[in-house]
């Protein structure tokens, strides 16, 4: 799987926008762009993932540039509760082997809310 | 649904003993895995499951057994316990075994090891 990489920590006021940087210069065609975030003490949290396009769901925006190198998580407007490491994560949906499933969580960005 | 459970939330264990982590999925997922957290190493896969019957080893599997007797439970049995295996413990699943589908977590089983 292509390796990623966070910023280690960013901050962001609540109520505005927290828009989270993800590189993945390596990605190959048919790895696939995740985001997980785990907040303090609880298991990991999936919020989104997508290919080429963009995705939007009830939780964030996943934007990805057009040579797959980069993305975006968008969290519209943060609240304090979204304080939490937020892991960019890339993988093949045919990954075999001991890699079955796997999901490879780097250092992540700590996301901190501030009131 | 209740999603992923685990029991117990927490435990201590003294070296050399045996205990199963529990974990139950409502979900009617067909895969299910283990994982480890360990600061500083991130979470480390240990074992999974493609389905009732089928188990498989992760990255990180000595020291520990796996068994899916049904799709809703995947057990995880420490055989002899050892400090090393001072962790937190995540279950997950996703409805299919393959594609890109999420994986969701259990809240984790905290173990101490002494």
């Amino acid at each position: 799987d292509a390796k990623t990489t966070q910023p280690p920590s960013m901050d962001c006021a609540e109520g505005r926008a927290a828009n989270l940087p993800c590189n993945h210069s390596t990605i190959s065609g048919n790895e696939y762009v995740y985001w997980y975030r785990q907040i303090h003490s609880q298991g990991p949290q999936y919020i989104i993932h997508g290919l080429k396009n963009n995705e939007t769901n009830e939780m964030a925006s996943l934007i990805i540039t057009e040579d797959r190198k980069s993305s975006t998580l968008i969290l519209p407007h943060a609240t304090l509760r979204d304080t939490a490491v937020y892991y960019c994560i890339v993988r093949s949906a045919n990954a075999g082997g001991t890699s079955y499933g796997k999901l490879t969580f780097g250092q992540g960005t700590i996301l901190t809310v501030h009131p | 649904n209740a999603g992923v459970t685990q029991t117990p939330k927490f435990q201590v264990l003294k070296t050399g003993q045996s205990m199963t982590l529990q974990c139950a999925q409502d979900m009617n997922h067909e895969y299910m895995s283990w994982y480890r957290q360990d600061p500083g190493m991130g979470l480390r896969l240990i074992h999974y499951s493609v389905g009732a019957g089928i188990t498989d080893q992760g990255e990180v599997p000595n020291g520990y057994n796996v068994s899916r007797s049904t799709t809703e439970d995947f057990p995880l049995r420490l055989l002899s316990a050892a400090p090393s295996q001072t962790s937190v413990y995540f279950c997950a699943s996703s409805l299919l075994a393959g594609g890109p589908g999420a994986q969701y977590f259990g809240p984790g089983t905290r173990l101490t090891v002494t």
